[in-house]
């Protein structure tokens, strides 16, 4: 059975950083791409980015390139969000999702909530 | 472009066949069928019901369908049930700036 779980968000400073993970149990981690995707209160989706099933590509939403670092462990079958230069606009739902190699998302975790609050 | 255009709500009674429309351009939902369709309950995560513009993953009924027609999709719910309500929201593939775009999202009310 499937699962993605997320952890590390909390409330943290405007300028400061924090690491998202995603821990993923069973199937075979190394052969899917990961998304992240958020959503601010009350508010839609939002992509924010992809990583390629062997890390050889990544892609990012325009409001967190160059902020935002997506990376994973395929040992710890791990997934990781880096978030530097928090903004208040970066609070949400962070959840992570496996890519089903067309861009959909067929599984999701039960997202990790980040506060970007002085 | 920010986000593919959806209408913010519809509603249907029990029974009643309802349609959300996600409109995009030629960089996205025009050119690529890489359109998806999510839905939320309240309160939990997303879960897949479209791939591909017309394609069910399993467990999905087939209550739930979709289409499209130049740079618009659409999915469409039939014999709607009170457990259809949710917020639905699209998907797309884009080359404009991002790589993949969600519509603004459509909240379903089964009245």
């Amino acid at each position: 059975q499937v699962h993605l779980v997320e952890s590390g968000g909390g409330v943290v400073q405007p300028g400061r950083s924090l690491r998202l993970s995603c821990a993923a149990s069973g199937f075979s981690f190394s052969r899917f791409g990961f998304h992240w995707v958020r959503q601010a209160p009350g508010k839609g989706l939002e992509w924010v980015a992809i990583i390629w099933y062997d890390g050889s590509k990544e892609y990012y939403a325009d409001s967190v390139r160059g902020r935002f670092i997506i990376s994973r462990d395929d040992s710890k079958n791990t997934l990781y969000l880096e978030m530097n230069s928090l903004r208040a606009e970066d609070t949400a739902v962070y959840y992570c999702a496996r890519d089903r190699f067309t861009y959909h998302m067929d599984y999701w975790g039960q997202g990790t909530l980040v506060t970007v609050s002085s | 472009q920010s986000a593919l255009t959806q209408p913010p709500s519809v509603s249907g009674s029990p029974g009643q066949s309802v349609t959300i429309s996600c409109t995009g351009t030629s960089s996205d939902v025009g050119d690529y069928d890489r359109v998806s369709w999510y839905q939320q309950p309240p309160g939990t995560a997303p879960k897949l019901l479209i791939y591909e513009v017309n394609n069910r993953p399993s467990g999905v009924p087939d209550r739930f369908s979709g289409s499209k027609s130049g740079s618009t999709a659409s999915l469409t719910i039939s014999g709607l049930q009170a457990e259809d309500e949710a917020d639905y929201y699209c998907s797309s593939y884009t080359t404009s700036h991002t790589f993949l775009i969600f519509g603004g999202g459509t909240k379903l009310t089964v009245v």
